[in-house]
Protein backbone atom coordinates (compact mmCIF):
# COMPACT_ATOMS: atom_id res chain seq x y z
CA UNK A 1 0.00 0.00 0.00
CA UNK A 2 1.50 3.19 -1.22
CA UNK A 3 1.51 5.70 1.92
CA UNK A 4 1.16 9.53 0.94
CA UNK A 5 3.65 11.53 -1.41
CA UNK A 6 4.24 15.12 -1.75
CA UNK A 7 6.09 16.96 -4.43
CA UNK A 8 8.34 18.56 -5.04
CA UNK A 9 10.35 17.38 -2.21
CA UNK A 10 12.38 21.86 -1.95
CA UNK A 11 11.20 24.51 -3.54
CA UNK A 12 12.45 27.77 -3.82
CA UNK A 13 10.75 30.93 -5.04
CA UNK A 14 10.99 34.79 -4.96
CA UNK A 15 8.25 37.20 -3.42
CA UNK A 16 5.19 37.60 -5.52
CA UNK A 17 5.50 34.47 -7.68
CA UNK A 18 3.30 31.84 -7.42
CA UNK A 19 3.63 28.34 -6.61
CA UNK A 20 1.54 24.94 -6.30
CA UNK A 21 2.26 22.05 -4.17
CA UNK A 22 1.05 18.40 -4.86
CA UNK A 23 -0.36 15.89 -3.01
CA UNK A 24 -1.29 11.74 -3.29
CA UNK A 25 -2.94 10.78 -0.94
CA UNK A 26 -2.97 6.73 0.56
CA UNK A 27 -5.01 4.54 -1.36
CA UNK A 28 -8.67 4.49 -0.43
CA UNK A 29 -8.30 7.90 1.39
CA UNK A 30 -11.33 10.60 0.28
CA UNK A 31 -10.20 13.42 2.59
CA UNK A 32 -6.97 15.92 2.52
CA UNK A 33 -5.78 18.03 4.82
CA UNK A 34 -2.95 20.67 4.41
CA UNK A 35 -1.00 22.03 7.36
CA UNK A 36 1.67 24.82 7.67
CA UNK A 37 4.81 24.26 9.74
CA UNK A 38 7.27 27.18 10.56
CA UNK A 39 10.73 26.47 11.32
CA UNK A 40 10.57 25.60 14.89
CA UNK A 41 7.03 25.53 15.32
CA UNK A 42 3.70 22.80 15.62
CA UNK A 43 1.85 22.65 12.27
CA UNK A 44 -1.18 25.04 11.25
CA UNK A 45 -3.90 24.00 9.68
CA UNK A 46 -4.64 26.04 6.52
CA UNK A 47 -7.76 24.00 4.70
CA UNK A 48 -9.18 20.10 4.40
CA UNK A 49 -10.71 18.68 0.92
CA UNK A 50 -13.55 16.00 1.12
CA UNK A 51 -14.92 14.46 -1.77
CA UNK A 52 -13.42 17.50 -3.63
CA UNK A 53 -15.27 20.33 -1.60
CA UNK A 54 -13.75 22.58 0.83
CA UNK A 55 -14.67 21.39 4.20
CA UNK A 56 -13.27 23.57 6.76
CA UNK A 57 -10.71 26.21 6.71
CA UNK A 58 -8.29 27.60 8.97
CA UNK A 59 -6.66 31.39 9.74
CA UNK A 60 -5.18 31.43 6.30
CA UNK A 61 -6.20 34.17 3.47
CA UNK A 62 -7.84 33.62 0.30
CA UNK A 63 -4.03 34.03 -1.76
CA UNK A 64 -3.75 30.09 0.18
CA UNK A 65 -5.86 28.00 -1.96
CA UNK A 66 -6.47 24.17 -3.15
CA UNK A 67 -8.29 21.86 -5.22
CA UNK A 68 -8.97 18.13 -4.98
CA UNK A 69 -9.28 15.73 -7.69
CA UNK A 70 -11.70 12.87 -8.47
CA UNK A 71 -8.88 10.23 -7.56
CA UNK A 72 -8.31 12.41 -3.97
CA UNK A 73 -4.95 14.01 -4.83
CA UNK A 74 -4.85 17.63 -3.94
CA UNK A 75 -3.09 20.99 -4.69
CA UNK A 76 -2.05 23.77 -2.34
CA UNK A 77 -1.62 27.05 -4.58
CA UNK A 78 0.00 29.83 -2.99
CA UNK A 79 0.05 33.02 -4.70
CA UNK A 80 1.47 36.22 -3.97
CA UNK A 81 4.34 34.88 -2.21
CA UNK A 82 5.55 36.80 1.13
CA UNK A 83 8.76 35.81 3.18
CA UNK A 84 6.71 34.41 5.79
CA UNK A 85 5.07 31.89 3.73
CA UNK A 86 8.47 29.72 4.07
CA UNK A 87 7.59 26.45 5.80
CA UNK A 88 7.48 22.59 5.13
CA UNK A 89 3.97 22.18 3.96
CA UNK A 90 2.26 19.31 5.10
CA UNK A 91 -0.39 17.12 3.23
CA UNK A 92 -2.74 14.57 5.53
CA UNK A 93 -4.91 11.83 3.96
CA UNK A 94 -7.98 9.69 6.13
CA UNK A 95 -10.04 6.96 5.12
CA UNK A 96 -13.93 7.51 4.75
CA UNK A 97 -16.08 6.51 7.83
CA UNK A 98 -18.91 7.12 10.41
CA UNK A 99 -16.52 8.32 13.01
CA UNK A 100 -14.58 11.11 12.31
CA UNK A 101 -12.39 10.34 15.34
CA UNK A 102 -11.22 7.10 13.62
CA UNK A 103 -10.39 8.79 11.03
CA UNK A 104 -6.69 8.70 11.44
CA UNK A 105 -4.66 11.40 9.47
CA UNK A 106 -1.78 9.71 7.18
CA UNK A 107 1.04 12.75 6.44
CA UNK A 108 3.18 12.94 3.71
CA UNK A 109 6.92 14.11 3.83
CA UNK A 110 6.24 17.09 3.21
CA UNK A 111 7.30 20.05 0.80
CA UNK A 112 9.88 22.68 1.78
CA UNK A 113 9.13 25.98 0.52
CA UNK A 114 11.53 28.93 0.85
CA UNK A 115 10.39 32.13 -0.43
CA UNK A 116 13.56 34.53 -1.59
CA UNK B 1 -11.07 28.25 20.19
CA UNK B 2 -9.30 25.30 21.26
CA UNK B 3 -5.09 25.07 22.11
CA UNK B 4 -2.77 23.53 23.02
CA UNK B 5 0.48 24.11 25.16
CA UNK B 6 3.69 22.06 25.33
CA UNK B 7 5.64 23.46 28.22
CA UNK B 8 8.71 21.92 27.46
CA UNK B 9 10.59 23.27 24.63
CA UNK B 10 13.55 20.37 25.35
CA UNK B 11 13.83 16.91 27.09
CA UNK B 12 16.44 14.85 27.54
CA UNK B 13 16.98 11.36 28.56
CA UNK B 14 19.13 8.18 29.16
CA UNK B 15 19.03 5.51 26.61
CA UNK B 16 17.03 3.19 28.71
CA UNK B 17 15.15 5.43 31.12
CA UNK B 18 11.88 6.90 30.76
CA UNK B 19 11.06 9.96 30.00
CA UNK B 20 7.50 11.84 30.25
CA UNK B 21 6.22 14.93 28.22
CA UNK B 22 3.73 17.26 29.10
CA UNK B 23 0.61 18.54 27.14
CA UNK B 24 -2.08 20.64 28.51
CA UNK B 25 -5.61 21.60 26.19
CA UNK B 26 -8.11 23.79 26.37
CA UNK B 27 -11.66 23.14 24.69
CA UNK B 28 -15.69 23.17 25.60
CA UNK B 29 -16.27 20.15 23.85
CA UNK B 30 -17.62 17.00 25.57
CA UNK B 31 -16.60 14.64 22.22
CA UNK B 32 -12.76 15.04 20.58
CA UNK B 33 -9.41 12.74 20.49
CA UNK B 34 -5.64 13.41 21.61
CA UNK B 35 -2.93 12.79 19.91
CA UNK B 36 1.01 12.09 20.24
CA UNK B 37 3.04 12.84 17.32
CA UNK B 38 6.34 11.66 16.57
CA UNK B 39 8.62 14.20 13.49
CA UNK B 40 12.34 12.81 13.01
CA UNK B 41 14.56 14.70 11.28
CA UNK B 42 12.93 13.09 8.14
CA UNK B 43 9.77 15.52 8.85
CA UNK B 44 7.55 12.54 8.81
CA UNK B 45 4.63 12.80 11.11
CA UNK B 46 4.08 9.66 12.76
CA UNK B 47 1.13 9.12 15.05
CA UNK B 48 2.74 7.56 18.15
CA UNK B 49 -0.55 6.79 20.45
CA UNK B 50 -4.25 8.01 20.62
CA UNK B 51 -6.44 8.64 23.20
CA UNK B 52 -10.48 9.08 22.78
CA UNK B 53 -11.69 11.56 25.29
CA UNK B 54 -14.81 9.54 25.99
CA UNK B 55 -12.30 6.61 27.75
CA UNK B 56 -11.42 6.38 31.02
CA UNK B 57 -8.65 3.94 30.51
CA UNK B 58 -4.96 5.33 29.72
CA UNK B 59 -4.19 4.44 26.02
CA UNK B 60 -0.93 2.19 26.02
CA UNK B 61 1.32 1.34 22.86
CA UNK B 62 4.20 -0.76 23.09
CA UNK B 63 6.77 1.50 25.62
CA UNK B 64 4.72 4.41 25.00
CA UNK B 65 1.74 5.53 27.13
CA UNK B 66 -0.32 8.62 28.31
CA UNK B 67 -1.78 9.83 31.58
CA UNK B 68 -4.81 11.60 30.77
CA UNK B 69 -7.03 13.86 33.12
CA UNK B 70 -9.59 14.89 31.62
CA UNK B 71 -10.42 17.59 34.40
CA UNK B 72 -7.22 18.87 34.29
CA UNK B 73 -6.93 19.15 30.94
CA UNK B 74 -3.32 17.55 30.71
CA UNK B 75 -2.41 15.14 28.48
CA UNK B 76 1.36 13.36 29.00
CA UNK B 77 2.94 11.12 27.22
CA UNK B 78 5.70 8.03 29.00
CA UNK B 79 8.33 6.63 27.12
CA UNK B 80 9.23 3.63 28.93
CA UNK B 81 12.98 2.09 27.59
CA UNK B 82 14.08 4.97 25.48
CA UNK B 83 15.53 4.04 22.70
CA UNK B 84 18.39 6.29 20.14
CA UNK B 85 15.05 5.85 17.83
CA UNK B 86 13.37 7.85 20.06
CA UNK B 87 14.91 11.21 19.27
CA UNK B 88 12.71 13.23 17.48
CA UNK B 89 10.11 16.41 17.85
CA UNK B 90 7.39 15.27 19.96
CA UNK B 91 3.97 17.18 19.15
CA UNK B 92 0.62 17.05 20.95
CA UNK B 93 -2.29 17.19 18.85
CA UNK B 94 -6.46 17.66 19.47
CA UNK B 95 -8.86 16.97 17.18
CA UNK B 96 -12.91 17.25 17.86
CA UNK B 97 -15.28 14.35 17.26
CA UNK B 98 -16.62 15.51 13.87
CA UNK B 99 -18.06 12.82 11.53
CA UNK B 100 -16.38 13.66 8.22
CA UNK B 101 -12.81 13.77 9.17
CA UNK B 102 -11.64 17.06 11.26
CA UNK B 103 -8.49 19.49 11.67
CA UNK B 104 -5.77 18.62 14.46
CA UNK B 105 -4.84 21.49 16.77
CA UNK B 106 -1.00 21.01 17.23
CA UNK B 107 0.92 22.36 20.47
CA UNK B 108 4.67 23.68 19.73
CA UNK B 109 6.47 20.26 20.14
CA UNK B 110 8.92 19.03 22.59
CA UNK B 111 12.34 18.21 21.15
CA UNK B 112 13.26 15.09 22.47
CA UNK B 113 17.13 13.68 22.80
CA UNK B 114 18.31 10.42 24.06
CA UNK B 115 21.81 10.06 24.90
CA UNK B 116 23.75 6.87 24.95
Amino acid sequence: ETGVTQSPTHLIKTRGQQVTLRCSSQSGHNTVSWYQQALGQGPQFIFQYYREEENGRGNFPPRFSGLQFPNYSSELNVNALELDDSALYLCASSPPGLAGGKNEQFFGPGTRLTVL
Amino acid sequence: AQTVTQSQPEMSVQEAETVTLSCTYDTSESDYYLFWYKQPPSRQMILVIRQEAYKQQNATENRFSVNFQKAAKSFSLKISDSQLGDAAMYFCAYRRGETSGSRLTFGEGTQLTVNP
